[in-house]
């Protein structure tokens, strides 16, 4: 089985350019998330879709980033204008399903998120 | 806010010794845990996770953790340690629907 394919690995642009990523999650995966993992930092989300439809964005910082998942498949990530404190690894990575938010109770199993390699930005 | 603690940054254990990476969370509710590894050049993969029940949970690669509720820890542990699990180990807890993450301990192995 495949897994969660991101391009491109590495890139560095100037500050104020734009810069694009893009991700194409397992197979029949509905939920995909975008992380940011800022050196010596852990990942923190970015954003979360459910098939099309955005689940969690309040993290993402909407004057700069946008993200999209116009046919629930794969999803590009885009920063414009970039800031020197973008310079992070951006991963990606997909469920099968949302999972159900801790204590609700509703029994079923734990969708795991499996992880792209992830897109190394440095921003000059 | 829920939050993630892993007190140390970097350690280094001699090949076949024993390993502990700690990690401290605080939420009130019944938390759901995770131990994730990631290697240079690659993405993190899961090695363990806990949601209730048995507190000592059993993982891939050798890996264990241990939850305890009384100390909001759930700290990682392998008996023997081979110069291929050096890496970065990331804890998480789930908050809403997705992962919170600690900033993770950086595990150097020697020989």
């Amino acid at each position: 089985e495949a897994g969660v394919a991101q391009s491109p690995r590495y890139k560095i642009i100037e500050k104020r350019q734009s810069v694009a990523f893009w991700c194409n999650p397992i197979s029949g995966h509905a939920t995909l998330y975008w992380y940011q993992q800022i050196l010596g930092q852990g990942p923190k989300l970015l954003i979360q879709f459910q098939n099309n439809g955005v689940v969690d964005d309040s993290q993402l910082p909407k004057d700069r980033f946008s993200a999209e998942r116009l046919k629930g498949v794969d999803s590009t990530l885009k920063i414009q204008p970039a800031k020197l404190e973008d310079s992070a690894v951006y991963l990606c990575a997909s469920s099968l399903d949302t999972n159900p938010p801790v204590g609700s109770g509703t029994g079923v199993p734990y969708n795991e998120q499996f992880f792209g390699p992830g897109t190394r930005l440095t921003v000059l | 806010a829920q939050s993630v603690t892993q007190p140390d940054i970097h350690i280094t254990v001699s090949e076949g010794a024993s390993l502990e990476l700690r990690c401290n969370y605080s939420y009130g509710a019944t938390p759901y845990l995770f131990w994730y590894v990631q290697s240079p050049g690659q993405g993190l993969q899961l090695l363990l996770k806990y949601f209730s029940g048995d507190t000592l949970v059993q993982g891939i690669k050798g890996f264990e953790a241990e939850f305890k509720r009384s100390q909001s820890s759930f700290n990682l542990r392998k008996p023997s340690v081979h110069w291929s699990d050096a890496a970065e180990y990331f804890c998480a807890n789930q908050a809403g629907t997705a992962l919170i993450f600690g900033k993770g301990t950086t595990l150097s192995v020697s020989s």
